[in-house]
């Protein structure tokens, strides 16, 4: 089982980034997937849900800016990360339903 | 939202020696079938969150069984039992009863 996050950076408020999450060495179709960020020296901090029929749950503090989606045909998770503000700073993870495993991270940092 | 409250927030332990964290629930955490939503993870420094604990007591694949969990539907023990320089890092307790999905801040553990 693996997971590979990509597509982390700088950015300037106000803009937008797209992360992926590949996944591999299981059935990706068949689990509900998450993005958990960390901001840094602080806890988890859970942030969307897309579950295995697509269906979508989002944070307070991320509704109508971020949108998480799949591709079970390319085997990979999505979060459209919009209106980006420097409290979106953090190291965002993506992680399988179970909570068993864990991508190592992708970086985010939201400064002008 | 499910507040999650951790204790202590860090442990010094002499190798060999036993360690206890104690996670309290503002709310139960059985649900209606029957299943405790209480998770433990442990994230060593520089890397990702890992399962160790799911459901309260049972554990996660490839955790040694030095590390234990009880509870009942609002206060929870992690134990591990004759720590080992490897259990070095912080300790996060976590929910999957409802959304949006909480954690407790965590507990750092530390060896003498």
């Amino acid at each position: 089982v693996q997971l590979v996050e990509s597509g982390g950076g700088l950015v300037q408020p106000g803009k937008s980034l797209k992360l992926s999450c590949s996944a591999s060495g299981f059935t990706f179709s068949s689990y509900g997937m998450h993005w958990i960020r960390q901001a840094p020296g602080k806890g988890l901090d859970w942030v969307a849900y897309i579950s295995s029929s697509s269906g979508t749950v989002y944070a307070d503090a991320v509704k109508g800016r971020f949108t998480i989606s799949r591709d079970n045909a390319k085997n990979t998770l999505y979060l459209q990360l919009n209106s980006l503000k420097s409290e979106d700073t953090a190291i965002y993870y993506c992680a399988r339903s179970s909570g068993d495993a864990w991508g190592q991270g992708a970086s985010v940092t939201v400064s002008s | 939202d499910i507040v999650l409250t951790q204790a202590p927030l860090s442990v010094s332990v002499t190798p060999g020696e036993s360690a206890s964290i104690s996670c309290r629930s503002s709310k139960s955490l059985l649900s209606s079938k029957g299943i405790t939503s209480l998770y433990w993870y442990l994230q060593r420094p520089g890397k990702s969150p890992q399962l160790l604990i799911y459901q309260m007591s049972n554990l996660a694949s490839g955790v040694p069984d030095r590390f234990s969990s009880s509870g009942s539907e609002t206060d929870f023990t992690l134990k591990i039992s004759k720590v080992e320089t490897e259990d070095v890092g912080v300790y996060y307790c976590g929910h999957r009863l409802e959304y949006p999905l909480t954690f407790g801040s965590g507990t750092k553990l530390e060896i003498k």
